[in-house]
């Protein structure tokens, strides 16, 4: 079975502030895939970044940074110097298939002026 | 380029009675997902097509839903003998097999149920 928790259920942070969200899976499968989405109050999942289970380099994409570290299961997500627009739901999300994504209960991150 | 459709984007209705939603997904895309996201929650995977075929159903997908992709491009979901239970944001996702598999799935706005 696999599951995805994101212990942080809300986050309140100040605009210029960093912030981590935290994600942590469980799997049987060598083979998978983590992703995170965002989800802003209109609604509409974006897609963040695909990771595979193979690949533990982190990523870095603008303010967007991803921690994968398999001895850990963690697959972690920072944002440096936050923004009001960065005000949103965040998803961790994890699939050995490639289709059926699990996805975490979320985190809610609200960055205030 | 545009994106996923969903229609209708609001659907209230009384228990009991049928809905029916669509999904238009991105057009080059052959893989398509049904989701439902209850308030507080992730997605929940409900099912997924490649091409026309349906490949996947989830547990949560009882009798009284059934999805379609008839000619492989659109794809409907209906629910019957609507329950308060079933009211939700109903998600629809595209990928493409084409570039290796393991894609981003795309999402739609959604459809939220209401059922009263």
């Amino acid at each position: 079975a696999q599951k995805v928790t994101q212990a942080q259920t809300e986050i309140s942070v100040v605009e210029k502030e960093d912030v981590t969200l935290d994600c942590v899976y469980e799997t049987r499968d060598t083979t998978y895939y983590l992703f995170w989405y965002k989800q802003p109050p209109s609604g509409e999942l974006v897609f963040l970044i695909r990771r595979n289970s193979f690949d533990e380099q982190n990523e870095i994409s603008g303010r967007y940074s991803w921690n994968f570290q398999k001895s850990t299961s963690s697959f972690n997500f920072t944002i440096t110097a936050s923004q009001v627009v960065d005000s949103a739901v965040y998803f961790c999300a994890l699939t050995y298939s490639g289709y059926a994504l699990n996805f975490g209960k979320g985190t809610s991150l609200l960055v205030t002026p | 380029d545009t994106g996923v459709s969903q229609d209708p984007r609001h659907k209230i209705t009384k228990r009991g009675q049928n809905v029916t939603f669509r999904c238009d997904p991105i057009s080059e895309h052959n893989r398509l997902y049904w989701y439902r996201q209850t308030l507080g929650q992730g997605p929940e995977f409900l099912t997924y097509f490649q091409n026309e075929a349906q490949l996947e159903k989830s547990r949560l997908l009882s009798d009284r839903f059934s999805a379609e992709r008839p000619k492989g491009s659109f794809s409907t979901l209906e629910i019957q003998r609507t329950e308060q239970g079933d009211s939700a944001m109903y998600l629809c996702a595209s990928s493409s097999s084409r570039t290796g598999g393991r894609d981003e799935q795309f999402f739609g706005p959604g459809t939220r149920l209401t059922v009263l």
